[in-house]
């Protein structure tokens, strides 16, 4: 299947700090989704981009799809601790009926020291 | 209301045992997913039910067996569980088109002693 790889690991910021997190891929994707999962929670969606180029905007949180299809970040400005958790992309895998299971990078942990 | 559930959260247990884990989702979705996360945090696919038929098997030891009565449960049952199995088990869902949004339960933390 079509490998996620995601940096950084971890990542230990300031409050007010922006974090950006980075999915890589050797392949075109057909699309990236992304997800949080806060401490001790389960993950949640966030996005979902599939067009090349593609940019779209949550808040403080900015996410793209690079114009080859084959990577993509999500960076947050002016971290919060609240934005404390797990950041992973995902790829969705089709067969043309229905649809697949996601295929995730490792994910980044977002520290935040106050 | 919970739209994907799961129970137990907690399942401590010995190894060689057999367990069960159940899910079920109230969203009317046509997909239900298994997928394993391990001490690392790594998430990975198990298995994917397209309306009670299996549609994808990730090279998962055939100890684990899902099994899925009707499109919103989905059950996962373990036989002789072993220390490697120690890890978070979430259930998700998803409507089934081709590019979908997954609803992901709180999960069962599992710990084989």
């Amino acid at each position: 299947g079509q490998q996620v790889m995601q940096i950084p690991q971890y990542q230990h910021v300031q409050e007010g700090e922006d974090f950006t997190t980075y999915c890589n891929s050797s392949t075109t994707l057909s699309n990236i989704q992304w997800y949080k999962q806060r401490p001790g929670g389960h993950p949640v969606f966030l996005i979902q981009l599939v067009k090349s180029g593609e940019v779209k905007k949550q808040k403080r949180l900015t996410f793209q799809f690079g114009e080859a299809k084959k990577n993509s970040s999500l960076h947050i400005t002016a971290t919060q601790t609240t934005d404390v958790g797990t950041y992973f992309c995902a790829h969705q895998r089709h067969s043309g009926g229905g649809a697949d299971g996601l295929t995730f990078g490792k994910g980044t942990h977002l520290i935040i020291q106050p | 209301d919970t739209a994907v559930s799961q129970t137990p959260k907690y399942l401590v247990t010995q190894m060689g045992n057999d367990k069960s884990i159940k899910c079920e989702q109230n969203l009317g979705h046509d997909t239900m997913y298994w997928y394993k996360q391990d001490s690392k945090k790594f998430l990975k696919i198990m298995f994917s039910y397209n309306n009670k038929e299996l549609i994808i098997n990730e090279t998962v030891p055939n100890r684990f067996s899902p099994k899925s009565p009707d499109k919103a449960h989905l059950n996962l049952h373990i036989n002789s569980l072993e220390l490697g199995d120690s890890a978070v088990y979430f259930c998700a869902s998803s409507p089934g088109r081709a590019i979908d949004t997954q609803y992901f339960g709180p999960g069962t933390r599992l710990t084989v002693l």
